[in-house]
């Protein structure tokens, strides 16, 4: 059984548009997280999430929004795609925030052309 | 800020034991995590550190002095499937970014 799903696996689309990226988990985890993987494979955190408290990290465009309609899905909405958001976007999730290994999804390859 | 270093590439041989060294300066310590990442595929986790010393793990082991602000990845017994990237990441005590990844060490394991 898959423990971090992410879904599409790819993803192509044009500038400007508005697209959502899924991620469900089925480890009971409390905390979920999206990260960014640039070209240079730089693993970079954008946000943080548990039933109490979203961590924002503050570089993150505002354009970027996690949606977790419960404790199991943190979706990631883009609004107004650009050129920069091509990226390799994975989901993780962990039980609590501090000192627990973190299982990360497949990853989502966006593509914005 | 936070600073991460690691080497960006090194290359090792099959069989042999390679040593991967990640240095961190960040506001704020509360362990330390190495993952493996394969091409193309999601970071898997490796070892975490807390306390000062080695803990081992099979064939790796990893190492942390809080004190100087280092860590290192000991792989032994090389393979050929070793072949990946090793993201060393330093879970901070608060803020805005709770786990701050370095930009990884990418090994490569030659015959």
């Amino acid at each position: 059984d898959t423990a971090v799903s992410q879904t599409p696996k790819y993803l192509v689309t044009q500038m400007g548009n508005d697209k959502s990226i899924k991620c469900e988990q089925n480890l009971g985890h409390d905390t979920m997280y999206w990260y960014k993987q640039d070209s240079k494979k730089f693993l970079k955190i954008m946000f943080s999430y548990n039933n109490k408290e979203l961590i924002i990290n503050e570089t993150v465009p505002n354009r970027f929004s996690p949606k977790s309609p419960d404790k199991a899905h943190l979706n990631l909405h883009i609004n107004s795609l650009e050129l920069g958001d091509s990226a390799v976007y994975f989901c993780a999730s962990s039980q609590g925030f501090d000192l627990n290994e973190q299982f990360f999804g497949p990853g989502t390859r966006l593509t914005v052309l | 800020g936070q600073n991460i270093d690691q080497p960006t590439e090194m290359t090792a041989t099959e069989g042999a034991i390679v040593q991967i060294n990640c240095t961190y300066q960040t506001s704020g310590f509360n362990g330390l995590f190495w993952y493996q990442q394969h091409a193309g595929e999601a970071p898997t986790f490796l070892s975490y550190n807390v306390l000062d010393g080695l803990e081992e793990k099979g064939r790796f082991s990893s190492f942390l002095s809080r004190s100087k602000g280092y860590s290192y990845l000991l792989l032994k017994e090389l393979q050929m499937k070793d072949s990946a990237s090793y993201l060393c990441a330093v879970i901070l005590n608060s803020g805005n970014t709770p786990l701050v990844f370095g930009k990884g060490t990418r090994l490569s394991v030659i015959a």
